[in-house]
């Protein structure tokens, strides 16, 4: 267990729906990022927030965002959803005692899946 | 910018038999190296980290990783293959630092065959 907890675990919807992926980081962590996995595109960053500021921006599409609160959990909102988005989104958080070689501890993801 | 290339989309190797699966890195400064592993249907989990404290470096479950800095490298093998490592393995390279976005290979798919 990696002590990075996401939420829902599976989510189906249609297109043109608009949808919330919840996070919460391991305990002590102040960077959470998200990373989307698709069969097409592999792997990739989506965003990263540092104790609820935005540090990082990567294939974000403009209809993602994202925020991190207080408490230092995150949400990705995905919105106007097309086929396309259907993929594994992972949230992964860093910034503890070894955060200066950057290792990143990942939640098991939610699933997407659009119809 | 850092990119890291997996020479192998699939391996595959008899149980017993050792697993080499290949990794190249781009890095304009010293990066740090990892290999992450995925099971089917799960999450990602680290098996080994490269931090310029030593070449070899040592994983969970047997894994091993050499980094060659000549050859811009990352091997990861293992002497014995197990049936249980059968899994996708992700190469990823990052800025050493800390608190920066990690960059993924495509991965490379290892079946073990009993």
């Amino acid at each position: 267990d990696s002590g990075v907890t996401q939420t829902p675990k599976h989510l189906i919807t249609a297109t043109g729906q608009r949808v919330t992926l919840r996070c919460s980081p391991r305990s002590g962590d102040l960077s959470v990022y998200w990373y989307q996995q698709s069969l097409d595109q592999g792997l990739q960053f989506l965003i990263q927030y540092y104790n609820g500021e935005e540090r990082a921006k990567g294939n974000i599409l403009e209809r993602f965002s994202a925020q991190q609160f207080p408490d230092l959990h995150s949400e990705l909102n995905l919105s106007s959803l097309e086929l396309g988005d259907s993929a594994l989104y992972f949230c992964a958080s860093s910034g503890g005692w070894d955060h200066i070689y950057n290792e990143q501890f990942f939640g098991p993801g939610t699933r997407l899946t659009v119809l | 910018a850092q990119s890291v290339t997996q020479l192998d989309s699939h391996v595959s190797v008899s149980e017993g038999t050792p697993v080499l699966l290949r990794c190249n890195y781009s890095s304009s400064y010293s990066p740090s190296l990892f290999w992450y592993v995925q099971h089917p249907n799960k999450g990602l989990q680290l098996l080994l980290k490269y931090t310029s404290a030593a070449t070899l470096v040592k994983g969970i479950n047997g894994f091993e990783a050499e980094f060659k800095k000549s050859e811009t490298s990352f091997h990861l093998t293992k002497p014995s293959a197990h049936m249980s490592d059968a899994a996708e393995y992700f190469c990823v390279v990052s800025a050493v630092g800390g608190n920066t976005p990690l960059v993924f290979g495509k991965g490379t798919r290892l079946s073990v065959i009993a």
